[in-house]
């Protein structure tokens, strides 16, 4: 139970492209989804929280013109990083969580590799 | 300032022996812990958690991790490492009572179990 399924993997694009990431709950209704952000050899970074139905929260320092948070449904979540550039290259990982409190786990989708050439 | 602590980058051990990744933290009140493990290009995966209660927890995979409230730790420990049990852990820790986005993540501790 409890599985998030996150498209793409992979994506290579040119500079200047948007880039749309989907993420799902399969199994569940998630209420709360998380996106992070993973630079090579480092811990989660997280970007937003979002919560069906409402405006995402970013955290300080993400640009929220340039990563665009929807979360349409209690099943999907997408983040849309617009005019990508070589500096957004990363590994984005999106989480969901039940109820969106401190003692329930997040479930984590597989992750999206994006290079931007 | 909250915190998670991850003292070791990188954990090497031999398949067969016990092993054992710290953590601790720094976090005010009773806070609730977790273990999540990562394989390479994946997102990461829930091993187990700390609420309350009974201080050594068992999770997946044969994993369990023991919480020392007077240390403020909660080392992921097996008893007998197997070379799939390679990959990068992460401690993470939740202050009681708040939302979930206020998840802190260590900075990860790659495991390596040599045959």
């Amino acid at each position: 139970g409890a599985v998030v399924s996150q498209h793409p993997s992979w994506v290579i694009c040119k500079s200047g492209t948007s880039v749309k990431i989907e993420c799902r709950s399969l199994d569940f209704q998630a209420t709360t989804m998380f996106w992070y952000r993973q630079f090579p050899k480092q811990s989660l970074m997280l970007m937003a929280t979002s919560n069906e139905g409402s405006k995402a929260t970013y955290e300080q320092g993400v640009e929220k013109d340039k990563f665009l948070i929807n979360h349409a449904s209690l099943t999907l979540s997408t983040l849309t990083v617009t005019s990508a550039h070589p500096e957004d290259s990363s590994f984005y990982i999106c989480s969901a969580s039940t109820g969106g409190l401190s003692n329930q786990p997040q479930h984590f989708g597989d992750g999206t590799r994006l290079s931007i050439l | 300032a909250q915190s998670v602590a991850q003292p070791e980058d990188q954990v090497n051990v031999a398949e067969g022996n016990p092993l054992t990744v710290k953590c601790t933290y720094s976090v005010s009140g009773n806070p609730y812990l977790f273990w999540y493990v990562q394989y390479p290009n994946r997102g990461l995966q829930f091993l187990l958690k700390y609420i309350t209660g009974d201080n050594l927890v068992k999770g997946s995979y044969g994993f369990e991790a023991e919480f020392n409230k007077s240390q403020t730790s909660f080392h992921l420990k097996k008893p007998s490492a197997l070379v799939s049990d390679s990959a990068l852990y992460f401690c993470a820790v939740s202050p009681q009572g708040s939302s979930a986005s206020k998840i802190i993540f260590g900075s990860g501790t790659r495991l390596s179990i040599r045959p």
